[in-house]
């Protein structure tokens, strides 16, 4: 079992919807958590960071769940520019302190 | 300002073959990470360095991985004796510290295919 799981998707929506996006980490050790994004082709870059209280960025909301070890992202009125790969990211630092990678969720956002 | 650059952009090799990867961070950056992406999997680890402490090879393959990083700044991974399943995108990033919740930036990769 992957350290970080996700749906790989694809998710297919059109402009306006609302979309949810699920991860789950296996180790409870885990200390922080981000979602990045990668549009194709091109590096990930950091889309939020991800807090016990939740957090909310624009359109974009963040939950973290750390009893059922679990993390969301939704994403709220999307646009066209929103597709891309989403990629749920832990860092713990029992291994060393590098952050930890799903596979990510792809989004494609049509008009 | 400048982000992390690497260089080549794009690399053929033919198996069997050594190459070298190059990574220039942010300037400042203390932190530097470098990690590979095949193709439909996620982004794995391979090594951290941080200041003047040891690297992190806790992510490394096998022995034919290796990397330096001189002055505290630029990086260069090198794989020996090139193996089609090497085949990847090499990603380097880096981050002003090394702290867990340290942003960290990525250079645009370096897509490797082995022949």
């Amino acid at each position: 079992r992957k350290e970080v799981e996700q749906d790989p998707g694809p998710f297919n929506v059109p402009e306006g919807a609302t979309v949810a996006f699920n991860c789950t980490y296996s180790n409870s050790a885990s200390q922080s958590f981000f979602w990045y994004r990668q549009d194709c082709r091109k590096e990930p870059k950091l889309l939020m960071s991800v807090y016990s209280s939740g957090n909310e960025d624009g359109r974009f909301t963040a939950q973290l769940n750390r009893a059922s070890q679990y993390i969301s992202l939704l994403i709220r009125d999307s646009k066209l520019s929103d597709s891309a790969t989403y990629l749920c990211v832990v860092y713990r630092n029992q291994a060393g302190t590098a952050l930890i990678f799903g596979k990510g969720t792809t989004l494609s956002v049509s008009s | 300002g400048a982000g992390v650059s690497q260089s080549p952009s794009n690399k053929v090799t033919e198996k069997g073959k050594d190459v070298e990867l190059r990574c220039d961070p942010i300037s400042g950056h203390t932190a530097l990470y470098w990690y590979r992406q095949s193709l439909g999997q996620g982004l794995e680890f391979l090594i951290y360095f941080q200041g003047n402490s040891a690297p992190d090879k806790s992510g490394l393959p096998s022995d034919r991985f290796s990397a330096e990083r001189t002055g505290g700044s630029v990086s260069t991974l090198t794989i020996q004796r090139t193996q089609q399943e090497d085949s990847a995108v090499y990603l380097c990033a880096s981050s002003l510290t090394s702290g867990g919740a340290e942003t960290q930036y990525f250079g645009p990769g370096t897509r490797l295919l082995v022949l």
